[in-house]
């Protein structure tokens, strides 16, 4: 079956830390990947997304993730962290291609940052 | 903001009733997803509609349906509401060609007591 984990479900760093989430999906294919964000109260949005090319793909707010083929990996990193980067981070797959573009979800991972 | 809204914010209903939800796609798209969020979850994938027809649907039970109207906004219905079936209801938008990026809305927050 179609799933994703996320191995941490609570992180907390303290400002400057640096930061690295665990995502490892299990799907049959070719893959496209998602990281999404819900800062609190606020709608998901897309940090970054890999399709094709490089693996190493960069988003916004100075967040990266790499794909590793191999691993069936994409993990989410800051090299230093902010309180405002506190919310729930989401790791998504979809099948390239594929006829519905149905995202499967991992759990999420609540980071809270301290100050 | 992603240009997707959803309507209502919030809904209480009681086991039984039905329910029906709104979402207007971001301008351009032509697909809508609806996923349901339960609290500590990721969402899950109800269905998706694509030019009015439903194209795929996800582990859900046939009282969970939906529509999908000739300006590409959605309703989600449910009938018969239980317990579980209190949660955030996400709709996201795409434009159904080639690589694809969901945009979601704000969500809503249905309870069921």
């Amino acid at each position: 079956a179609q799933s994703v984990s996320q191995h941490n479900h609570h992180v907390i760093l303290s400002e400057a830390a640096s930061l690295e989430l665990g995502c490892n999906y299990s799907y049959g294919g070719t893959v496209n990947l998602f990281w999404y964000v819900q800062y609190p109260g606020q709608h998901l949005q897309l940090l970054l997304k890999y399709f094709s090319g490089d693996p190493l793909v960069k988003g916004i707010k100075g967040f990266e993730a790499e794909f590793i083929k191999s691993k069936f990996s994409f993990n989410l990193r800051k090299p230093s962290v902010q309180w405002s980067d506190t919310a729930e981070y989401f790791c998504a797959v979809n099948r390239n291609g594929g006829a519905t573009n149905k995202l499967i979800f991992g759990t999420g991972t609540l980071l809270a940052v301290q100050p | 903001e992603t240009g997707v809204t959803q309507s209502p914010t919030h809904l209480i209903k009681t086991r039984g009733q039905q329910v029906t939800l709104r979402c207007s796609s971001q301008s351009g798209h032509n697909t809508v997803s609806w996923y349901q969020q339960a609290l500590g979850q990721g969402p899950q994938f109800i269905f998706q509609y694509y030019r009015e027809e439903e194209n795929g649907r996800g582990n859900f039970p046939p009282r969970f349906s939906g529509l999908q109207f000739p300006n590409y906004s959605s309703e989600l219905n449910v009938n018969a509401l239980e317990l579980d079936d209190s949660a955030l209801y996400l709709c996201a938008s795409s434009f159904r060609q080639g690589q694809e990026t969901q945009y979601f809305g704000p969500g809503t927050r249905l309870l069921v007591l």
